[in-house]
């Protein structure tokens, strides 16, 4: 299986500063990664697929990055919205679809 | 607008057979453009990936479950399904039904559902 690695696990910021989460695979994906937001009690929203497409409705304060192995989801501005949990995914083959382990953006 | 329910036990027994059904509107099953999947978190931690079905009834499981899982399509009620089996206290978790893109990026999700295995 391919496995995805996230840094950090949790990041203290504030609101507007520019947030940066880097998630690494185990093997080439070539650009099917996808980056979604979880808040507490609620299920994952999409944010960016295939790397760096924005999901329709999704603020373009979010961009993603990357391909190959290494990954970024750029937050340009930190909104009070935006604390949250957020998940990198990998769909190179859909046999075996694999998520990172999230990165937990918290208040400063 | 597109959207997915979950139903079913909220509590099953250690080695008995985990049951959930997911109910879409706002959209069919049988599109060519989507898979349907499950996706489930165990409290506090990550997402898994437990398995999809495509409209003509192919499917895909994880591997790590594959003995256990089978997922199924009920195309009259625009359903799909779940069952688990043989099921452990590492089963528990919030069980969310998806719609997945072609490629398998999650587009929309259920609301989840809480499936606590205990005796």
């Amino acid at each position: 299986d391919i496995q995805m690695t996230q840094s950090p696990s949790t990041l203290s910021a504030s609101v507007g500063d520019r947030v940066t989460i880097t998630c690494r695979a185990s093997q080439s994906i070539s650009s099917w990664l996808a980056w979604y937001q979880q808040k507490p009690g609620n299920a994952p929203k999409l944010l960016i697929y295939k790397a760096s497409n924005l999901e329709s409705g999704v603020p373009s304060r979010f961009s993603g990055s990357g391909s190959g192995t290494e990954f970024t989801l750029t937050i340009s501005s930190l909104q009070p919205d935006d604390f949250a949990t957020y998940y990198c995914q990998q769909y190179k083959s859909y046999s075996r679809l694999t998520f990172g382990g999230g990165t937990k953006v918290e208040i400063k | 607008q597109l959207q997915l329910q979950e139903s079913g036990p909220g509590l099953v027994k250690p080695s008995e057979t985990l049951s959930l059904t997911c109910t879409v509107s706002g959209g069919s099953i049988s599109s060519s453009d989507y898979y349907w999947g499950w996706i489930r978190q165990p409290p506090g931690k990550g997402l898994e990936w437990i398995g999809s079905i495509f409209y003509s009834g192919n499917t895909y499981y994880n591997p790590s479950l594959k003995s256990r899982v089978t997922i199924s399509l009920d195309t009259s009620k625009n359903q799909f399904s779940l069952k688990l089996s043989s099921v452990t206290a590492a089963d528990t978790a919030v069980y969310y039904c998806a719609r997945l893109g072609l490629t398998g990026e999650v587009d929309c999700w259920g609301q989840g559902t809480l499936v606590t295995v205990s005796s």
